[in-house]
């Protein structure tokens, strides 16, 4: 049973661009949870989906990052014209329900040029 | 709000002796509390966690108390080994967000 996969592992971009990190939670769960770790520090959340829906968003900035979770396929965040600021590790964790043991992916490193 | 305290933020034992981690959090309707261990450059992996009903959980040389009361939850590593440094997050899980709050972390080292 494979565990919470992230791809990829490491992104650069330069600012202005656009980052999509993809999570692909365990088999068989559908929660999903979105972390930002930034160096030295703990995680903060981000935003909770289930499938089709967002059901917590109060970690997300209001403008630029964006989260969905589709009917087919993976979880996407997406960071639009992103600024050095945003450069973290990005970690997904999936849940069988709500409320039950989150297990983390590997993250995704992000680095603003 | 929601908030997890921790401390303390670096620790440094002797190998083979205990370490203890406290954290205390906010929100009274936490009711699960789990603790990760981070490894350089890696994900956090959870080692051991305790719902509400419970006041405390051992496994193997890892345990874990609870104070309700207080609001207060303890990591307890007994007969520490080099293997066991690294970073270590307590947090609070609220049933009715699921959201995880984490703690700010605790740098463990093992001196040989």
């Amino acid at each position: 049973n494979a565990g919470v996969m992230q791809n990829p592992r490491h992104l650069v971009r330069r600012r202005g661009q656009e980052a999509r990190l993809r999570c692909s939670p365990m088999k068989g769960h559908s929660h999903v949870y979105w972390y930002r770790q930034l160096p030295e520090e703990g995680l903060k959340f981000m935003v909770y989906l289930q499938k089709e829906n967002i059901i917590d968003e109060s970690g997300m900035p209001k403008e630029r990052f964006s989260a969905e979770f589709p009917k087919e396929g993976p979880s996407i965040l997406r960071i639009q014209q992103v600024v050095r600021g945003d450069s973290a590790a990005y970690f997904c964790a999936s849940s069988l329900g709500a409320a039950d043991t989150q297990y983390f992916g590997p993250g995704t490193r992000l680095t603003v040029l | 709000g929601e908030n997890v305290e921790q401390h303390p933020s670096t620790l440094s034992v002797q190998e083979g002796d205990s370490a203890v981690i406290k954290c205390t959090y906010s929100d009274s309707a936490s009711n699960y509390f789990p603790w990760y261990k981070q490894e350089l450059g890696k994900r956090p992996q959870l080692i051991i966690d305790i719902r509400s009903n419970v006041g405390e959980k051992k496994d193997q040389r890892i345990a874990v108390t609870l104070n309700k009361t207080a609001k207060h939850f303890s990591l307890h590593i007994t007969e520490t080994q080099p293997e066991d440094s690294a970073v270590y997050f307590c947090a609070a899980v609220y049933s009715s967000a699921s959201k995880i709050i984490f703690g700010s972390g605790t740098r463990l080292s093992i001196r040989p």
